[in-house]
């Protein structure tokens, strides 16, 4: 079945570091794919997605491309900062299943001054 | 509401008592899910309504666990007979799109769930 895997946390960074969380994913066919973050005591929410190859999510500073010939889509940002601190969630859905939404294990963030 | 709604935001309960977790999802969202979220772990999938298909309920940890979804609207999950391996952060979220994969879920804030 559907799956996805990122990189185990947490990943500890001194802000204005270059940030990067691997995910790879396994899927028949192509999905979409999501990367979801949890802010310290916020609920979930989507931060960028792409839906077919080659596809370049981007949102806050923070971009992903979805590599098929890979099956990855890394997350990355030039420049972190203290308030990109939280748990980051790679995710992807379909084809198949009916859609189902399928989320990697997560992987935690803390930036420093 | 503008958003998908759970209640209640925390619930204690003792052990071997049952629970029902409540979720409204956003209106005219076809797909909802129910996930598990324990301290410090990732999301654990339990149970997943898309339409007038039969669930996918693949998730589902135990036969105490159970979930339906009335009028292709609200949600209950409910657990039985509660253990203290049951406290978690329960999440619900939706999505709309029936037949599509291209939508993004929408999340609740979650009900935490902790068992004495």
């Amino acid at each position: 079945g559907n799956s996805v895997t990122q990189m185990e946390g947490p990943v500890t960074l001194s802000e204005e570091a270059f940030l990067t969380i691997n995910c790879t994913y396994t899927a028949t066919g192509y999905p979409s794919l999501f990367w979801y973050v949890q802010y310290p005591g916020e609920g979930l929410q989507l931060l960028l997605k792409a839906t077919k190859a080659d596809d370049k999510g981007s949102n806050k500073g923070f971009e992903a491309t979805y590599r098929k010939e890979t099956t990855s889509f890394h997350l990355e940002k030039g420049s972190v900062q203290v308030s990109d601190s939280a748990v980051y969630f790679c995710a992807l859905r379909g084809p198949g299943g009916y859609n189902k939404l399928i989320f990697g294990a997560g992987t935690r963030l803390a930036v420093h001054p | 509401g503008a958003g998908v709604s759970q209640s209640p935001s925390n619930k204690v309960t003792e052990k071997g008592k049952d629970v029902e977790l409540r979720c409204d999802p956003i209106s005219g969202h076809t797909a909802l899910y129910w996930y598990r979220q324990s301290l410090g772990q990732g999301l654990e999938f339990l149970i997943y309504f898309q339409g007038n298909s039969a669930p996918d309920k693949s998730g589902l940890p135990s036969d105490r666990f159970s979930a339906e979804r009335t009028g292709g609207s609200v949600s209950t999950l409910t657990i039985q007979r509660t253990q203290q391996e049951d406290s978690a952060v329960y999440l619900c979220a939706s999505s709309s799109g029936q037949g599509t994969m291209n939508t993004e879920a929408f999340f609740g804030q979650g009900t935490r769930l902790t068992v004495v």
